[in-house]
């Protein structure tokens, strides 16, 4: 079965730094996002990776390694904004998106 | 990209009655979907919205119960038919630019809460 493995919940602290861990086992792989949601809002994108190794935009970054099914989305200078779940997804073979059950990211002054 | 309008935002409805959710897009997309998630949890694709054809459903939903039209390649409705408790969740519409692999935008969502 295809199955998507994160973390349900983090707390870190406000300008620090925290890694969300995301690994997969999927029919094929067509690419790797990122979506944030807050609470009571639609998910909005934050990234796609497809090949292996580091993307970097502004406070966040997103690294996929294809050989391992693993990925980590890197959020630096916590914000108390920052506050919202993580959710990541796997494009499969057919191009229909997998979704994890999202980490909920929970953030202290 | 693309701005996905959703309506309604919520509702409260009566067991055994049927709601209709409208989602617009202010630009034509190829590819338009379907999500329910429920509190807590993470999305789960109802169908593909076909344009000009029927939707294709994914496993445990049926057209009878989530009839979905698509006239256009703008416009879309979900209806959740015969309701139970069961089926109160959030009920988002989404679209994908950009071809297969392209970014995937989201409305608003509908909260629906059934008594």
């Amino acid at each position: 079965g295809q199955n998507i493995d994160q973390p349900t919940e983090m707390t870190a602290t406000e300008g620090a730094i925290v890694q969300i861990n995301c690994t997969y086992q999927t029919s094929g792989f067509n690419g790797l996002f990122w979506y944030q949601q807050h609470a009571g809002e639609a998910p909005t994108f934050l990234s796609y990776n497809v090949l292996d190794g580091l993307e970097e935009k502004g406070r966040f970054s997103s690294f996929l390694s294809r050989s391992k099914g693993y990925s980590y989305l890197l959020l630096k200078e916590l914000q108390m904004k920052d506050s919202a779940s993580y959710l990541c997804a796997v494009m499969d073979s057919n191009y229909q998106l997998i979704w994890g059950a999202g980490t909920k990211l929970i953030i202290k002054p | 990209s693309a701005v996905i309008s959703q309506k309604p935002s919520r509702d409260i409805c009566q067991r055994g009655t049927s709601l209709t959710i409208q989602c617009q897009v202010d630009s034509q997309v190829t590819m338009m979907f379907w999500y329910r998630q429920q509190p807590g949890q993470s999305l789960t694709l109802i169908a593909t919205a076909n344009q000009g054809s029927e939707a294709t459903y994914e496993s445990g939903f049926v057209i009878d119960k989530f009839p979905i039209s698509r006239p256009n390649l703008t416009f879309s409705t979900l209806t959740v038919s015969n309701m139970s408790p069961e089926d109160s969740s959030i009920y988002l519409c989404s679209a994908r630019t950009g071809g297969d692999t392209g970014e995937l935008f989201f409305g608003e969502g509908s909260r629906l809460t059934v008594l």
